[in-house]
């Protein structure tokens, strides 16, 4: 069973610039989050999608964060723009209905913002 | 705010050595779950625990949670240098929001 895909890799921008992430989850995972790890620190959930709808952006900073997953399927993060403070990994998550607890994560997306 | 602290936060021992990572909470959690994450990579899963007093052995890894459900700990019998990387304990809340700790680098020498 393939994993969480994720691209790019790693990303370098300079401030004020745009930059987006893309996550294809595991096939038949209805349930997809975005989380934003930064240097040393544990994950931080940015946004929870639940198919197509959105369950929790709480934390999402929606001044320069947005998010979607129009099909229910993959799913992009964006910044815009980006602030130094946005330097981060950038990990994507999915889950199947009914073993919401097992969460199983991409390798995510190296953010540098200059 | 729900918080998870771990402790220690870094933790460099030699192989052979026992070692146990804390994790605490002010809040109470239904479950809590401890993940391991190498350099380059996605957290992965290692053990779900549930029950308050709850303890599951994983090989050489023993996880406890505490009575209370708010603080759980995770015991390395005789490291190995396969088991070095970043310990996170995440609890677990509503529509299953995971809330990470602030996780414990653990290095272990040859």
């Amino acid at each position: 069973e393939a994993g969480v895909a994720q691209s790019p890799r790693y990303k370098i921008i300079e401030k004020r610039q745009s930059v987006a992430f893309w996550c294809n989850p595991i096939s038949g995972h209805a349930t997809l989050y975005w989380y934003q790890q930064i240097l040393g620190q544990g994950p931080k959930l940015l946004i929870q999608f639940q198919n197509n709808g959105v369950v929790d952006d709480s934390q999402l900073p929606k001044d320069r964060f947005s998010a979607e997953r129009l099909k229910g399927v993959d799913s992009t993060l964006k910044i815009q723009p980006a602030k130094l403070e946005d330097s981060a990994v950038y990990l994507c998550a999915s889950s199947y209905p009914g073993d919401g607890e097992t969460q199983y994560f991409g390798p995510g997306t190296r953010l540098l913002v200059l | 705010t729900q918080l998870l602290e771990q402790s220690p936060q870094f933790l460099s021992i030699q192989e052979g050595e026992n070692l146990t990572v804390y994790c605490n909470s002010s809040s109470v959690f239904s479950s809590l779950q401890w993940y391991r994450q190498e350099p380059g990579e996605g957290p992965v899963l290692l053990v779900t625990v549930v029950t308050g007093g709850e303890v599951k052995k994983l090989k050489r890894l023993t996880f406890q949670f505490g009575d209370a459900r708010k603080d759980s700990s995770l015991h390395i019998t005789a490291a190995q240098p396969g088991d070095t990387g970043l310990y996170l304990c995440a609890g677990v809340g509503a529509t299953n929001k995971l809330i990470f700790g602030t996780g414990t680098l653990l290095a272990v020498q040859p």
